[in-house]
């Protein structure tokens, strides 16, 4: 079955940096790779998806990478702002059933100082 | 954007109790999901749900564990006799045709304390 791992678990930047969180997925078939924003006290949501016939998608501030060669995806938020602190997870489908659609990464906790 | 609704916001529990856990998924919607979340863990997958079975459940989701769609607004997850182990956030969510690749809906979570 698939196997998401997510790096850093945890990332402090300064208002306006940039952040970047990547994760590594391990089965080749896998071919869509959401991102969620889990803010304090709330469920997660989705942010961004890119799926495998593309290697980048932008939104506004936040943008999704993905090397299908090296399995592995990132996602890229620049000029950080202080709402954008939160817990950032990442997911592969899975097609191993047992786990349900989506496997997930263990998370980053992104704290953005004013 | 539609949600995914889930009561209470918060449980507390005497360890042995049964606890049933409410959802009501977004209308349209017919492949529900729940969730948990150990405090400071990853989301993991529990159960799916489609057409009032059960479609597929983790080594978490043991006799322990029941789903159920009362009606057809509610989904609910039920605990027959809680562990301290089961302390967690519970996580529903729905997506409209049950795909992998499609979007999934999370509720806010019930946050559930078994003391």
């Amino acid at each position: 079955g698939e196997n998401v791992e997510q790096h850093p678990s945890t990332l402090s930047v300064q208002e306006g940096d940039s952040a970047v969180i990547k994760c590594t997925y391990s089965d080749s078939a896998s071919n869509y790779f959401p991102w969620y924003k889990q803010e304090l006290g709330k469920g997660p949501q989705l942010i961004i998806d890119i799926r495998s016939n593309v290697g980048e998608k932008k939104d506004q501030r936040i943008a999704v990478t993905l090397n299908k060669t090296a399995k592995h995806f990132s996602l890229h938020i620049t000029e950080t702002q202080p709402e954008d602190s939160a817990v950032y997870f990442c997911a592969a489908p899975n097609y191993g059933g047992s786990q349900g659609n989506l496997i997930f990464g263990k998370g980053t906790k992104l704290s953005v100082k004013p | 954007e539609p949600e995914v609704t889930q009561t209470p916001s918060h449980q507390v529990t005497q360890m042995g109790q049964e606890v049933i856990l409410r959802c009501v998924p977004i209308s349209n919607h017919l492949y529900f999901y729940w969730y948990r979340q150990i405090l400071g863990q990853k989301v993991e997958f529990l159960v799916s749900f489609y057409n009032n079975e059960i479609s597929e459940k983790s080594e978490i989701f043991d006799d322990q564990f029941s789903v159920e769609r009362p009606d057809g607004s509610n989904f609910t997850l039920k605990i027959r006799s809680t562990k301290l182990e089961d302390s967690a956030m519970y996580f529903c969510a729905s997506t409209q045709r049950g795909r992998v690749g499609e979007k999934l809906f999370f509720g806010s979570g019930t946050q559930l304390s078994v003391l």
